[in-house]
């Protein structure tokens, strides 16, 4: 079965840089969620979106934005970056009706240098 | 507001060895859902079961069980003679319905089990 599609896995950054992450959700999923994971802590709602509308929104500092495309994969956008940002980022999709499982995808470990 | 306790921060266990993770909630909605995630050591979040607050039944799968007691608002979860690959942090989380619908997460509980 299709599952949750982040890119990349791995990034490693420098301070002041920019990232983007993405993640591609289960096919007629149509909510997706954003999760910033720092070491040692549990997953932090950041955004999410439902049928591409911003549906709410959590502890997402300013530096980041969001949004979801018409194909319904979803961009995380960091800029201005901070050895503080250093975790693991989690997409996670899920049908807004029915059982609301929000199945994640393997997460980008991201890194500031 | 939501929140979520894990009071168990980390257990150890010798293989076999029936353990349980505890999970007490908070919520005001009266409609909610929770869950238990398994992370193992790469990092990925697995999905292991879901309970809306109309279903108070408890639920086996086999070695893994969950009790869900509305009258005490927890949702425990048991591992029957555990194995070694069941070494992992364990997340409880909740959802609520007219709420904040993305996940509200324990601080976790990791899991260690010997051989």
């Amino acid at each position: 079965a299709a599952g949750v599609i982040q890119s990349p896995r791995h990034l490693i950054k420098e301070k002041r840089e920019t990232a983007t992450l993405k993640c591609y959700p289960i096919p007629r999923h149509d909510t997706v969620y954003w999760y910033q994971q720092g070491p040692g802590q549990d997953p932090q709602f950041l955004i999410s979106f439902y049928e591409k509308m911003q549906s709410d929104k959590g502890s997402i500092p300013d530096r980041f934005s969001a949004q979801q495309f018409s194909d319904y994969h979803s961009e995380l956008n960091m800029s201005s970056l901070e050895l503080g940002d250093s975790a693991l980022y989690f997409c996670a999709s899920s049908p807004e009706t029915g059982g609301r499982e929000a199945f994640f995808g393997q997460g980008t470990r991201l890194t500031v240098v | 507001a939501q929140k979520v306790t894990q009071a168990q921060t980390e257990i150890s266990v010798v293989e076999k060895e029936d353990v349980t993770l505890d999970c007490v909630y908070e919520t005001r909605d009266t409609t909610y859902y929770l869950f238990w995630y398994k992370q193992p050591p790469s990092g990925e979040l697995v999905f292991l079961i879901r309970r809306n607050s109309f279903d108070e039944q408890n639920e086996i799968s086999g070695r893994y069980s969950w009790n869900f007691q509305k009258s005490t608002s927890s949702f425990n979860f048991t591992i029957t003679a555990s194995q070694v690959v069941d070494s992992a942090v364990y997340f409880c989380a909740l959802s609520e319905d007219t709420g904040r619908r993305a996940l509200t997460f324990g601080s976790g509980t990791r899991l260690q089990v010997q051989p």
